[in-house]
């Protein structure tokens, strides 16, 4: 079975600039998360879909992030303008549907904005 | 407000001891928790869940035990091997809010030969 695919693996982008991820979850996943994680603290989530349709996006800044999963498979995600402070790894993870959460999670993206 | 969180940033072990790696919680809505495995460079791996309603799952060497009235988890790992020197982090959700999970910080684990 294929794991959660994610790329790039490494990003380094100046201040303002923009940037995109992608994800492919692992096939039959319905939902599907993307979280950031800085140095030393644990990934955080940002934004939770389930099939096409967003489920949670309480914590995504709104204003310079954004993420689609279109038909409801791979799904991207976007920064613009970039900040210092969104350096970090995102991480894509997916789950079945299910009451106990089994998450499987890609390898990251790890951004530096400079 | 960190509702699940790992005091100890870093624990080191000798190889064949076991590991012991703590967790407490804030939320008393949390119904199930969950250990993550990190190596450097790749994503989490799910490594044991327990339910609220038991207070011991046990998966090879691997034990979690849940402490419910005082909101504590610990993972117990016997014998710790070179292998499981990783960063663990704890995750607590509930059964009721579409599979949303909370991540503690993590404790760096160090098996030495």
């Amino acid at each position: 079975e294929a794991g959660v695919a994610q790329s790039p693996r490494y990003k380094i982008i100046e201040k303002r600039q923009s940037v995109a991820f992608w994800c492919n979850p692992i096939s039959g996943h319905a939902t599907l998360y993307w979280y950031q994680q800085i140095l030393g603290q644990g990934p955080k989530l940002l934004i939770q879909f389930q099939n096409n349709g967003v489920v949670d996006d309480s914590q995504l800044p709104k204003d310079r992030f954004s993420a689609e999963r279109l038909k409801g498979v791979d799904s991207t995600l976007k920064i613009q303008p970039a900040k210092l402070e969104d350096s970090a790894v995102y991480l894509c993870a997916s789950s079945f549907e299910g009451p106990y959460n089994e998450q499987f999670f890609g390898p990251g993206t790890r951004l530096t904005v400079l | 407000d960190q509702q699940v969180k790992q005091n100890s940033p870093s624990l080191s072990v000798q190889e064949g001891r076991i590991s012991i790696l703590n967790c407490d919680y804030t939320n008393s809505m949390f119904d199930y928790f969950l250990w993550y495995k990190k190596y450097p460079a790749e994503g989490p791996t799910f490594l044991i869940s327990i339910s609220s309603i038991k207070d011991k799952n046990e998966d090879g060497r691997f034990t979690v035990f849940l402490n419910k009235s005082a909101k504590h988890l610990s993972l117990h790992i016997v014998p710790s091997q070179p292998g499981d020197s990783a960063v663990y982090f704890c995750a607590a959700g509930n059964t009721g809010t579409a599979s949303k999970l909370t991540f503690g910080t993590g404790t760096r684990l160090q098996v030495t030969l």
